[in-house]
């Protein structure tokens, strides 16, 4: 069972759409994550968020930590062909202070 | 700029064989971990290394075993090889020892026959 729970599994959409993926769990979070992966390399490191309500900008991608630190969402505006990627949220808990993954949300963006 | 260097980055095994996974990170870190990929089940932590010469275990750790060689290397062993090990592994590491702001190697596809 995984501690982070991430949906859709799947995404495609086309380029100049926008999209929202979803974190979600259970237990509270100090701190969350937003990673992307590309075919063949590891995670990069988008966002942190450590604030219940925060929300982060980054160009044209929007992170948001829920009220309860429980979940967050990402969302792409208009995206492009480069956002086509694995996105993976990460969170640490009190209880135990290393990173756990969700098993992300593979994001396919057309021409 | 190398960051975190993982070899091989392609490997395949016979059951019951044995190999080594080399890491090295160049952004003097204090802490490294080793992950593995399956689909549909995100990344888990085998072990990791808060300090160096100091290794604990993860979600993960039987059928491995791991060596932190200095405050740079840090090395993956499998001592006997199972299908089940069949992953793509992930070094990776940060400054403090809370797990955040990780970075992360390129990664190794093993296969166990």
């Amino acid at each position: 069972t995984q501690l982070l729970e991430q949906s859709p599994q799947f995404l495609s959409i086309q380029e100049g759409e926008n999209l929202t993926v979803y974190c979600n769990s259970s237990s509270v979070f100090s701190s969350l994550q937003w990673y992307r992966q590309e075919p063949g390399e590891g995670p990069v490191l988008l966002v942190t968020v450590v604030t219940g309500g925060e929300v982060k900008k980054l160009k044209r991608l929007t992170f948001q930590f829920g009220d309860a630190r429980k979940d967050s969402s990402l969302h792409i505006t208009a995206a492009q062909t480069g956002d086509t990627g694995l996105y993976l949220c990460a969170g640490t808990t009190d209880s135990w202070g290393k990173l756990q993954f969700g098993a992300g949300t593979q994001v396919v963006v057309t021409p | 700029n190398a960051g975190v260097t993982q070899t091989p980055k392609f490997q395949v095994l016979k059951t019951g064989q044995s190999m080594t996974l080399q890491c090295a990170q160049d952004m003097n870190h204090n802490s490294m971990y080793w992950y593995r990929q399956d689909p549909g089940m995100g990344l888990r932590l085998i072990y990791y290394s808060a300090s160096e010469g100091t290794t604990d275990k993860g979600e993960v750790p039987n059928g491995y075993n791991v060596s932190r060689l200095n405050k740079r290397e840090f090395s993956l062993r499998l001592e006997s090889a199972a299908p089940s090990q069949t992953s793509v592994y992930f070094c990776a590491s940060s400054l403090d020892r809370g797990g955040e702001k990780l970075f992360f190697g390129s990664g190794t596809q093993l296969s166990v026959l």
